[in-house]
């Protein structure tokens, strides 16, 4: 499977700022998505990066609040916008395997953000 | 849309004995259920995974069973040993959307 990195690992930030989260993989991959895990609690798809046009939001979720960038096959970028304690989270992106009649995602390692 | 129900939410069990964990799934057009393991601290590892058209899939201690009638699916663990303790998330998706809908999760803490 792909190997996925990113940055950075944790952060803690101050409310109304933003960070912006990368997603790095070490092959191209046609899927990509961005995923939120609040503390003790499931994953929550954000959204799915397409390459060379915007992003999928799902319900709840909207692009003034998470812009999502996707410039080429290895690489995305998910940023927090104007944040608030409730954005306390984990943000994983994962790609899908491209291997043909699978649909398995694979996760990276997470970035956890501390809203203060 | 797709809802996915998980339980229980927390499950403890004696090294060496079995735990299972169940997910119940309300959209009939799903046909791929993915379970990862998740341990404190780390990103969900996939362990096992089952198509609509397999009523079970097996890999060392780990199995799964699908019953598509029945609309749940179910994470079956033997032997269980310390290092299994984590949480487990079963998925389910529609074959080529790549959409998952996690259930909730299940705490297994395996007691030595």
């Amino acid at each position: 499977s792909a190997v996925i990195s990113q940055k950075p690992s944790r952060d803690i930030c101050q409310r109304g700022t933003s960070l912006t989260i990368q997603c790095q993989v070490d092959s191209q991959v046609t899927m990509m998505f961005w995923y939120r895990q609040q503390p003790g609690q499931s994953l929550t798809l954000i959204a799915t990066a397409n390459q060379g046009s915007e992003a999928t939001y799902e319900s709840g979720f909207v692009i003034d609040k998470f812009p999502i960038s996707r410039p080429n096959l290895t690489f995305s970028t998910l940023t927090v916008s104007n944040m608030s304690p409730e954005d306390s989270s984990i943000y994983l992106c994962s790609v899908g395997s491209d291997r043909r009649g699978t649909d398995t995602q694979y996760f990276g390692p997470g970035t956890r953000l501390t809203v203060l | 849309g797709e809802n996915v129900e998980q339980h229980p939410s927390t499950l403890s069990v004696q090294e060496g004995d079995s735990a299972v964990i169940k997910c119940t799934y309300s959209d009939s057009a799903s046909n791929y259920f993915p379970w990862y393991k998740q341990e404190l601290g780390k990103r969900p590892q996939l362990i096992i995974d089952i198509r609509s058209n397999v009523g079970e899939k097996k890999d060392q201690r780990i199995a799964v069973t699908l019953n598509k009638t029945a609309k749940h699916f179910s994470l079956h663990i033997t032997e269980t040993q310390p290092e299994d303790s984590a949480v487990y998330f079963c998925a389910a998706s529609t074959s080529g959307t790549y959409k998952y809908i996690f259930g909730t999760g299940t705490r297994l803490k395996v007691l030595a």
